[in-house]
């Protein structure tokens, strides 16, 4: 079966960091871009980064420019954002998906961010 | 950035009746490559998102053909022969032609009348 399943959320306070992770399985991983999406608690879809099937090409939206860094381990099969100087802007699920015919197959799950103080 | 607007927002639709979801771009969607990168976004009550149709008219495995998307430029709809009420959920639609960002619509909430 086609799996992503995301894990590293929690509670945070502002400013400080999580770093999120995201484990592949029952496709060919390395030959897929990946993104982060992520959804604000009763809120819409919003497209977080995007990483290209070796981790050279990495792009982000203006929001987290600067603070999230995405990667990837092909050995390992996972993708990684890490998630500084976090906001309370951030709080939301982010979930990973791949990139099989665009962006959208597959899709995980979701881990849940709360940056609260 | 690509703004994607949606309507309407909420769909009352009675069950065993068609219904129809319009999603317009601020852009055109046509990519230089001829491909028009425009996807749907199905997210029950408590669930992940899953994407129905991609670029414009491809349904994704498993997804019933009552399921149907068609536009062009910067018109696009998805539409539901027969509503069931398992389709009860927000929809979005989605363009990766014009990235980044990839940007999404508000999404339509689908009810049962």
């Amino acid at each position: 079966d086609v799996l992503l399943v995301e894990s590293g959320g929690g509670l945070v306070q502002p400013g400080g960091s999580l770093r999120l992770s995201c484990a592949a399985s029952g496709f060919t991983f390395s030959s897929s871009a990946m993104h982060w999406v992520r959804q604000a608690p009763g809120k819409g879809l919003e497209w977080v980064s995007r990483i290209g099937d070796t981790g050279t090409q990495r792009h982000y939206a203006d929001p987290v420019k600067g603070r999230f860094t995405i990667s990837r381990d092909n050995a390992k099969n996972t993708l990684y954002l890490q998630m500084n100087s976090l906001r309370v802007e951030d709080t939301a699920v982010y979930y990973c998906a791949g990139d099989r015919g665009g962006l959208g197959d597959p899709w995980g799950q979701g881990t849940l961010v709360i940056v609260s103080s | 950035d690509v703004v994607m607007t949606q309507s309407p927002l909420s769909l009352p639709v009675t069950l065993g009746q068609p219904a129809s979801i319009s999603c317009t771009s601020s852009q055109s969607l046509v990519h230089s490559n001829g491909n028009t990168y425009l996807n749907w976004f199905q997210q029950r009550p408590g669930q992940s998102p899953r994407r129905l149709i991609f670029q414009v008219s491809n349904r994704d495995s498993g997804v019933p053909d009552r399921f149907s998307g068609s536009g062009s430029g910067t018109h696009f709809t998805l539409s539901i022969s027969r509503v069931e009420a398992e389709d009860v959920a927000v929809y979005f639609c989605m363009q990766g032609t014009r990235w980044p960002p990839y940007t999404f619509g508000q999404g339509t909430k689908l009810e049962i009348k």
